[in-house]
């Protein structure tokens, strides 16, 4: 068990719709990253917080939107769904301890999975 | 070209065996690089970590990284049924912002 926990584990919905995943960090890690698991693009970053503010983007679409609340808890939200947004969703935290070796080091939680139908 | 390539398996080898997983990279501005393991409908589990080149070993697993030749290895001796899993390889820059860049990761099946 990393400490990443992750809710819902699957959610099913229609196209057009609206989801919100939501995702708590390792006690103590205040950066959070979002990441999307698919069969053909594999694992790719989406967005990382770190205490509450945006630190990094990566493939994240328009429709796709994430915060971190000040208890560290982050979600991401999908909106106006598309049968291409089915994939898991993972996200990890980090201590984000710069300098020391091994200090960046990304814990993954379960992932949700989301099917868009 | 994709900024990490992965050997796309999947890979079947018999229990006992010693299996190399392989991944190059083109961005030579990494600095960090990780092995990742994840099981089936689970969340990838940090496996081996290593920083710059050079070799790392743990147990039966030794992580190997050559940057000269922007080339990382995975080997894992005396394979077990156990480490039937989706291995994949991931990397990253250093300091505070640096995502991590994964391979797409390859299937490996220990046959009892």
């Amino acid at each position: 068990d990393s400490g990443v926990t992750q809710t819902p584990k699957h959610l099913i919905t229609a196209t057009g719709q609206r989801v919100t995943l939501r995702c708590s960090p390792r006690s103590g890690d205040l950066s959070v990253y979002w990441y999307q698991q698919s069969l053909d693009q594999g694992l790719q970053f989406l967005i990382q917080y770190y205490n509450g503010e945006e630190r990094a983007k990566g493939n994240i679409l328009e429709r796709f939107s994430a915060q971190q609340f000040p208890d560290l808890h982050s979600e991401l939200n999908l909106s106006s769904l598309e049968l291409g947004d089915s994939a898991l969703y993972f996200c990890a935290s980090s201590s984000l301890v710069v300098g020391l070796a091994g200090s960046n080091e990304q814990f993954f939680g379960p992932g949700t999975r989301l099917t868009v139908l | 070209q994709k900024e990490v390539e992965q050997d796309p398996g999947p890979l079947s080898v018999p229990e006992g065996a010693i299996v190399s997983l392989n991944c190059t990279y083109s961005n030579s501005a990494f600095q960090y690089f990780m092995w990742y393991r994840q099981y089936s409908r689970k969340g990838p589990e940090l496996l081996m970590y290593t920083y710059s080149s050079g070799n790392k070993e743990d147990g039966r697993f030794t992580a190997q990284v050559d940057k000269s030749s922007k080339y990382i290895s995975l080997f894992i001796r005396d394979s077990q049924p156990s480490d039937s899993a989706t291995y994949l390889c991931a990397m990253k820059r250093g300091g505070a912002n640096s995502k991590l860049t994964f391979g797409k990761g390859i299937t490996l099946s220990v046959r009892p």
